[in-house]
């Protein structure tokens, strides 16, 4: 089973570009995250879903949207990207309904915005 | 505010054991997640505690105690593949996950 994919790999972006990142993931669950893993800091929750049709800010939402149009997709859209969001993007999902709701990570987007 | 100290970086030896402490303050507790980190790699999950006490998977165990909101893994018989970053991260009261800078464990021969 592939669990969760996002593309594309790593990008580099120039300043004031959008940029959409995509996340896939087939195990149905019902939740999904965007997070970004700068150096020296935790995971930041950029958005959040807890089912289709819903979306929510994290910590970081700032410069960034998402959608969430079916339960299998989950896109991260930076509208005009500036040098502060270099980052390593993670998407995760988790069954919410399940007992741990334990997160799933994606193997990341490298961005690079000059 | 909410916060999750962990020791920045650690090194052990092959073979040997290791403890990574996590200190949190959050607004509410509702389970505490480990998960490892290979770098350049995305982070994978190891444990799950919610009541106080041990739970043993393995060479990795996790610990929890709720009163002293304190948790630790415990990696026995090390191996070189165990060198990697250890995420320790909250959920809190809204069920939002909140996350530690993470340990990086260096693993010498």
């Amino acid at each position: 089973t592939a669990g969760i994919t996002q593309a594309p790999t790593s990008q580099i972006l120039a300043a004031g570009r959008s940029m959409t990142l995509r996340c896939t993931q087939d195990m149905r669950h019902n939740a999904m995250y965007w997070y970004r893993q700068d150096l020296g800091l935790g995971l930041r929750l950029i958005h959040y879903s807890n089912t289709a049709g819903t979306t929510g800010k994290g910590e970081v939402p700032d410069g960034y949207s998402v959608s969430r149009a079916n339960t299998d997709d989950f896109p991260l859209t930076l509208a005009s990207a500036v040098p502060s969001q270099t980052s390593v993007y993670f998407c995760a999902s988790s069954d919410s309904s399940g007992e741990t709701d334990t997160q799933y990570f994606g193997p990341g987007t490298r961005l690079t915005v000059l | 505010g909410q916060n999750i100290d962990q020791p920045t970086e650690m090194t052990a030896t092959e073979g040997a054991i290791v403890q990574i402490n996590c200190t949190y303050q959050t607004s509410g507790f509702n389970g505490l997640f480990w998960y490892q980190q290979h770098a350049g790699e995305a982070p994978t999950f190891l444990s799950y505690n919610v009541l106080d006490g041990l739970e043993e998977k393995g060479r990795f165990s996790s610990f929890l105690s709720r009163s002293k909101g304190y948790s630790y893994l415990l990696l026995k018989e090390l191996q070189m593949k165990d060198s990697a970053s250890y995420l320790c991260a909250v959920t809190d009261s809204n069920y939002q996950l909140i996350w530690g800078a993470g340990t990086k464990l260096i693993i010498k021969p």
